[in-house]
């Protein structure tokens, strides 16, 4: 069974770095094929996709969000991360990770505000 | 970027109705090399993370109920639920994982008439 869970610090500020964890089980991203990616979702409006990490450290990004992301993985513990730089309101969303591609597994996904 | 357009943006629906929504890409999501469309629905219901219900246009996840129908290729795509449940009213999102930056539609809400 896969799993995903993501975890995050909840609120930050405006210019501060957001990071964020994602603990996965039941899959390898040491093996051929397997990817993460991170998609965030304001409340009540659409899905945005962000980052994929893959097996092979592999990395894309959405170029929407100007070099502001960096997504990295510990295969080891079975983890990946995304920090987004500099944030402002209009980065207070769910920030869900999911099992790529499709996405056929999500998180529960992790609440961030960013607020003064 | 590949843009997603969904329509309806919202339908009201009374269960046992079939439903059918669309969603077209601004380029095609089908690959030559493997005949595949790399075209995704997922179904997010309140309070909920996105689920997976088709891949590859037509492909239904282990565990969807059959009334989930995928179609099309190319551009153009339907997902058609032949007899609407209570529990199918959720937002329907499509999604092209064709290429980077994957996108997703807008998304279809669906609600009780």
């Amino acid at each position: 069974q896969v799993t995903l869970k993501e975890s995050g610090p909840g609120i930050l500020q405006p210019s501060q770095t957001l990071s964020l964890t994602c603990t996965f089980s039941g899959f390898s991203l040491s093996t051929y094929g397997m990817g993460v990616g991170w998609i965030r979702q304001p409340s009540g409006k659409g899905l945005e996709w962000l980052a994929n990490i893959w097996w092979d450290d592999d990395k894309y990004y959405n170029p929407s969000l100007k070099n502001r992301l960096t997504i990295s993985k510990d295969t080891s513990n079975n983890q990946a991360f995304l920090k987004i730089t500099n944030v402002d309101t209009a980065d207070t969303a769910t920030y869900y990770c999911a099992r790529i591609c499709p996405m056929d597994a999500w998180g529960q996904g992790a609440s961030v505000t960013v607020s003064s | 970027d590949i843009v997603m357009t969904q329509t309806p943006s919202s339908q009201a629906v009374s269960a046992g109705e079939k439903v059918t929504m669309s969603c077209k890409s601004s380029q095609s999501l089908l690959y030559s090399e493997n005949k595949k469309n790399y075209l995704a629905w997922y179904q997010q219901k309140p309070g909920q993370s996105p689920k997976l219900l088709i891949s590859w246009a037509s492909t239904r996840e282990s565990g969807v109920p059959d009334r989930f129908i995928g179609s099309g290729s190319g551009t153009d795509f339907t997902l058609t639920i032949s007899s609407v449940q209570a529990e199918d009213l959720a937002v329907y999102y499509c999604e092209q994982y064709y290429d980077t930056p994957y996108t997703f539609g807008a998304g279809t809400k669906l609600e009780l008439k």
